[in-house]
């Protein structure tokens, strides 16, 4: 059984600071996707990752697969207040099976 | 753009009973997949079907069971509910045979087991 861990697990900052969160497995991934989630709502997809070494940008978010494809980092510049949330990364094995969240990063952006 | 559809969107259930969510996966999706998420917890997968047939099974208790019509929708169907069933149910949809196999989460069941 493949997992996913992240880390941090919680994170408070302040608006305008610049953070990174990490998604880590032992498995090598087909692909990786990252969602984040507010309280009582579905996750939201962010971005899918496929290649390794692949960087995709979505405004002020950056996402990285590993050369491996075992991980994957979310680095958020200038944070704010709005990306509070939960932010979970999943993927599914090389043989695009057993898709798992990883336990998710809780962010807190204060104003 | 169309997204997944879920129902009810809160539902509060007595021990013992009984309680049907159902999911619209987003159009032309083939593949549903069902998760539980309880308080402070990642979302943990049920269960999936793809054209209709179970693709995948997870952590769903035996007292569960669902299945996906012709018409793509699903429905989870729980049977003698115990208080720790309660939690979040999401549906998520995805286009089977992509590779990247990106869900799409509808807004969720919240399930309440008094």
């Amino acid at each position: 059984t493949q997992l996913l861990e992240q880390s941090p697990q919680f994170l408070s900052i302040q608006e305008g600071e610049n953070l990174t969160v990490y998604c880590n497995s032992s498995s090598v991934f087909s692909s990786l996707q990252w969602y984040r989630q507010e309280p009582g709502e579905g996750p939201v997809l962010l971005v899918t990752v496929v290649t390794g070494g692949e960087v995709k940008k979505l405004k002020r978010l950056t996402f990285q697969f590993g050369d491996a494809r075992k991980d994957s980092s979310l680095h958020i510049t200038a944070a704010q207040p709005g990306d509070t949330g939960l932010y979970l990364c999943a993927g599914a094995d090389n043989y695009g099976q057993n898709f798992v969240f990883g336990p998710g990063t809780r962010l807190s952006v204060l104003p | 753009a169309a997204g997944v559809i879920q129902s009810p969107r809160h539902l509060i259930k007595e021990k013992r009973e009984t309680a049907t969510l159902k999911c619209y996966p987003i159009p032309r999706h083939d593949t549903v997949y069902w998760y539980q998420q309880g308080p402070g917890q990642d979302p943990q997968f049920l269960i999936s079907f793809y054209e209709k047939m179970q693709s995948d099974k997870g952590s769903i208790p035996d007292r569960f069971s669902a299945q996906q019509f012709s018409d793509y929708h699903s429905e989870l169907n729980m049977s003698s509910l115990e208080l720790g069933d309660s939690a979040l149910y999401f549906c998520a949809s995805s286009l089977g045979g992509d590779r990247t196999y990106e869900q799409y989460f509808g807004p969720g069941t919240r399930l309440t087991v008094t």
